[in-house]
């Protein structure tokens, strides 16, 4: 079975901190991917990156950066220089190889960045 | 943007009664899924297909059944709705042959069981 655990239910921040998002995964699977969604006051769910088991690099795009971490199932989100528009739930999500595509969804961090 | 529409968007129902939701895509994507989203538990999944007519239930499936007559369109029905069944429901899309691809969510559709 596979589980993600996001540790941190709501955080606050005021404009222009940095703030990291923390993800950690559980499978037996040895390939796996890694999913990072935002969803706004929408309520809309937005992709924002994935990561396949094989490849430990981190990446950056513009303020948000993510640090993936086999040795301690984790696979963190950094925005840095947060602004009132990152205001958001954001989920962490995990898909195995084995399991038709069923995504398992962490229970999701609520961001407030405050002006 | 994918193309995923979920209809109706929004519906209160009263106990009881049946209701269907329906997830349309145009991108011909084998697999679809429903999902449920509710306070403090994320998404989770009810019922998925990964081809016509072939259907599987997910970790929250009681009380909910699902069809799949054409690649394009992904029913849900509450046979009996109940209140537990207030929710947001998010229905997906994704082409699992080609694992780089992450699922396409649709806007959602909230539904109120009163």
């Amino acid at each position: 079975a596979q589980k993600v655990t996001q540790a941190q239910t709501e955080i606050s921040v005021v404009e222009k901190e940095d703030v990291t998002l923390d993800c950690v995964y559980e499978t037996r699977d040895t390939t796996y991917y890694l999913f990072w969604y935002k969803q706004p006051p929408s309520g809309e769910l937005v992709f924002l990156i994935r990561r396949n088991s094989f490849d430990e690099q981190n990446e950056i795009s513009g303020r948000y950066s993510w640090n993936f971490q086999k040795s301690t199932s984790s696979f963190n989100f950094t925005i840095t220089a947060s602004q009132v528009v990152d205001s958001a739930v954001y989920f962490c999500a995990l898909r195995v190889n084995t399991n038709a595509g069923k995504s398992t969804f962490g229970d999701g961090t609520t961001l407030t960045v405050k002006p | 943007d994918a193309g995923i529409t979920q209809s109706p968007r929004h519906k209160v129902t009263e106990t009881g009664t049946p209701v269907t939701l329906r997830c349309h895509q145009t991108e011909n994507h084998r697999y679809m899924y429903w999902y449920r989203q509710d306070p403090g538990h994320g998404l989770r999944l009810i019922h998925y297909s990964y081809g016509v007519k072939d259907t599987d239930k997910g970790e929250v499936s009681d009380g909910y059944s699902v069809s799949r007559s054409k690649t394009e369109d992904f029913l849900l029905t509450l046979e009996s709705a109940t209140s537990s069944q207030t929710s947001v429901y998010f229905c997906a899309i994704s082409e699992v042959g080609l694992w780089n691809t992450e699922a396409f969510f649709g806007q959602g559709t909230r539904l109120t069981v009163v």
